[in-house]
């Protein structure tokens, strides 16, 4: 069973468009999380949810609203995509704020 | 606030040894050290609370310095399966699970 999975793993779209990425959790873990990986691998956090509460929210274009519907769900809904936008998602979990499992990625490309 | 690794990169034949350093301008309350391989998800490796700490086993170890600003990676006797690339996440002020990577070190293990 995977731990951490995120659906859909690849997701080719038009500028403009609106799309979602769905993450699930089977850990039990109270904290989830969406990290974004640009071109260059650089891996850095963008909101983080704790019991379905947002604990973190980075400096993130507000056409990004996660959601959680329960701890074991976070997902990722992005309005008006840019070109900018392309990039890997990762959810990630954790149970507090200990080791963080990740989940295999999203790849967005916008066209 | 992004911490630095040093080298970017390294090359190593088989059976030889590699040090991965990642660095702080301040104090950190954690170091979480992850490996992702191409297309893949960062992996956990391990992550360090404590001044002075040496974690991990022979093969694959790390140290986290007094002052809580430097940590190092040490692969022993690399295998193949060691390529990736390895980037430190960093805690500040406490168990927020708000992880700042540094900008990843990639290691190729050559036959």
């Amino acid at each position: 069973d995977t731990a951490v999975s995120q659906t859909p793993k690849y997701l080719v779209t038009q500028m403009g468009n609106d799309k979602s990425i769905k993450c699930e959790q089977n850990l039990g873990h109270d904290t989830m999380y969406w990290y974004k990986q640009d071109s260059k691998k650089f891996l850095k956090i963008m909101f983080s949810y704790n019991n379905k509460e947002l604990i973190i929210n980075e400096t993130v274009p507000n056409r990004f609203s996660p959601k959680s519907p329960d701890k074991a769900h976070l997902n990722l809904h992005i309005n008006s995509l840019e070109l900018g936008d392309s990039a890997v998602y990762f959810c990630a979990s954790s149970l507090g704020g200990n080791t963080i499992y990740f989940g295999e990625g999203s790849w967005l490309t916008v066209v | 606030q992004q911490p630095v690794q040093s080298p970017q990169a390294v090359i190593l034949r088989e059976g030889e040894d590699a040090v991965i350093n990642c660095s702080s301008s301040k104090a950190l309350y954690s170091v979480h050290w992850y490996r992702q391989k191409h297309g893949e998800a960062p992996v956990f490796l391990m992550i360090l609370l404590k001044g002075g700490e040496q974690k991990g086993h022979e093969k694959i170890s790390a140290s986290f310095n007094e002052k809580k600003q430097q940590s190092s990676l040490y692969l022993t006797a690399s295998q193949l399966s060691y390529s990736g690339t390895y980037f430190c996440g960093t805690e500040i002020g406490g168990n927020t699970g708000k992880l700042i990577f540094g900008q990843g070190t990639t290691l190729q293990v050559k036959p």
